[in-house]
């Protein structure tokens, strides 16, 4: 049974980088038997869901473009997480970030429970 | 971008009736979309892939159709545990997209 799970700050102050990572148990996240993507999406207080980006099993990495390079997604494969970090945040950047296991066949099939980050000083 | 739009943001149901969400994409993505049912304070719950696959311990009065532009979720008899958001999201390029949600309310 695969399990995700976020941490990382939940306060940044605005500017700063917000890091996140995503911790999988019950699969390897460089298993090449099925072609998963590895993601991350957040939800504003009452707002829908925003993709934010993907890596994939050998590393590669997608960006939502409206973050306009802000992000950065990488894996390690040693300790079987990957982590998003997010530059020059705003209050805008507050939300609920999830990280999730996905195939481009079934969308994201396995979720973490959230984390909320308030960006605030 | 694939741009996603999905109507009703919200709408106003009563138990057994049955409801409706469509989701329309600028450009063709084939059948990659997925249907997610998300309740407050949780994480979104995957119910349907590849259009009108039913994932599995998804009860069958939920179903998806659709391809290329146009898709839709149906519920066929809205049951008290329905009452959620619900989101399209497409998976056929390299950066995925969601709809801005349909929220289904008594």
């Amino acid at each position: 049974q695969i399990q995700l799970h976020e941490s990382g700050p939940g306060l940044v102050e605005p500017s700063e980088t917000l890091s996140l990572t995503c911790t999988v148990s019950g699969a390897s996240i460089n298993s090449i038997t099925h072609f998963y993507y590895w993601g991350w999406i957040r939800q504003p207080p009452g707002k829908g869901l925003e993709w934010i980006g993907n890596v994939d099993y050998g590393g590669s990495s997608y960006h939502n473009p409206s973050l306009k390079g802000r992000v950065t997604i990488s894996q390690d494969t040693s300790k079987n997480h990957f982590s998003l970090d997010l530059k020059s945040v705003t209050a805008a950047d507050t939300a609920v970030y999830f990280c999730a296991r996905g195939m481009s066949s079934s969308g994201f099939d396995s979720w973490g429970q959230g984390t909320l980050v308030s960006v605030s000083s | 971008d694939i741009q996603m739009t999905q109507s009703p943001s919200s709408l106003s149901a009563s138990e057994g009736d049955r409801v409706t969400i469509t989701c329309r994409t600028n450009q063709s993505i084939s059948m990659y979309l997925s249907w997610y049912q998300q309740k407050a304070g949780q994480a979104p719950k995957l119910l349907i892939s590849v259009a009108s696959t039913l994932q599995s311990g998804v009860p069958s009065r939920f179903s998806g159709s659709g391809s290329g532009t146009d898709f839709s979720l149906t519920i066929s008899s809205l049951q008290p545990e329905d009452f959620a958001t619900y989101y399209c999201q497409q998976s056929y390029t390299t950066q995925w997209t969601f709809g801005q949600g349909t929220k289904v309310e008594i």
